[in-house]
C-alpha cells in the first residue's frame, strides 16, 4: 500500500462545474497536509494547506480533512480551464521532516 | 508566499561531465532543502534531504557518490551531478521549508532541465 493514495485519473470536468480531488494517507500520525498544482513542464505551486479535521476554504478552492477516515480532498468550484494541471497530495508526519507525495491527479477542464 | 530560485534553469551537458545545480530561498531561511527529479509524465522522486551544516540524507537507491548535495548556508543549497550520463537527463527541482511560521510547508523552486548528450 502506497503511503499516500490518489485517484491516477485523468479527471475531466466542463467550465464551470466542481472538480473534487481525493487523497487518502497510511500513517495515522500525520500532521500535515497540503495539495500542490503542478502544470506541464513546470514545478509544483503550493495552493493548500490543512492541518486540523474539518473544511478550509481559500477562493475556488475548498480542502477537506478527516483524520479518522485518512482522508483529504480538494474541491475547485466554478472551474476553469486555466485550473486544468495535475494535482498532487502531501502528507507530512511531524513538524520536521519531509512530506511524502502522491502520483498526482490530471484535472482537465473543458471549456 | 516564499520565493525559492533555482539556477540555471536548463543546462546541456556532454556525457561525462558534472553539472552543478544552486537552490537559493530568497526571502526566507531555509533550514531544510529537498531535491527531487521528476521523469516525464511521472511523479516527483525525492533524492535527498539536507539540513543547513549536514550531511544530505539520501534516499534508497540515490548515489550519494553521483549526486553530490551541500547546504552550507540557510539560503543555498547545491545539488551537483557528477560524471552525468544521458540516463541522467531530468527535471531536477529543490524545495525548501523554514522553521518560521510557514515551518511546516514546503516550497518549490522552478525547477532545472538537464539534457546530457
Amino acid at each position: 500500500q502506497k503511503e499516500v493514495e490518489q485517484n491516477s485519473g485523468p479527471l475531466s470536468v466542463p467550465e464551470g462545474a466542481i472538480a473534487s480531488l481525493n487523497c487518502t494517507y497510511s500513517d495515522r500520525g500525520s500532521q500535515s497536509f497540503f495539495w500542490y498544482r503542478q502544470y506541464s513542464g513546470k514545478s509544483p505551486e503550493l495552493i493548500m494547506s490543512i492541518y486540523s479535521n474539518g473544511d478550509k476554504e481559500d477562493g475556488r478552492f475548498t480542502a477537506q480533512l478527516n483524520k479518522a477516515s485518512q482522508y483529504v480532498s480538494l474541491l475547485i468550484r466554478d472551474s476553469q480551464p486555466s485550473d486544468s494541471a495535475t494535482y498532487l497530495c502531501a502528507v507530512r508526519l511531524s513538524d520536521a521532516g519531509k512530506s511524502t507525495f502522491g502520483d498526482g491527479t490530471t484535472l482537465t477542464v473543458k471549456p | 508566499g516564499a520565493v525559492v530560485s533555482q539556477h540555471p534553469s536548463w543546462v546541456i551537458c556532454k556525457s561525462g561531465t558534472s553539472v552543478k545545480i544552486e537552490c537559493r530561498s530568497l526571502d526566507f531561511q531555509a533550514t531544510t532543502m529537498f531535491w527531487y527529479r521528476q521523469f516525464p509524465k511521472q511523479s516527483l522522486m525525492l533524492m535527498a534531504t539536507s539540513n543547513e551544516g549536514s550531511k544530505a540524507t539520501y534516499e534508497q537507491g540515490v548515489e550519494k557518490d553521483k549526486f553530490l548535495i551541500n547546504h552550507a548556508s540557510l539560503t543555498l543549497s547545491t545539488l551537483t551531478v557528477t560524471s552525468a550520463h544521458p540516463e541522467d537527463s531530468s527535471f531536477y527541482i529543490c524545495s525548501a521549508s523554514s522553521a518560521g511560521p510557514s515551518y511546516n510547508e514546503q516550497f518549490f523552486g522552478p525547477g532545472t532541465r538537464l539534457t546530457v548528450l
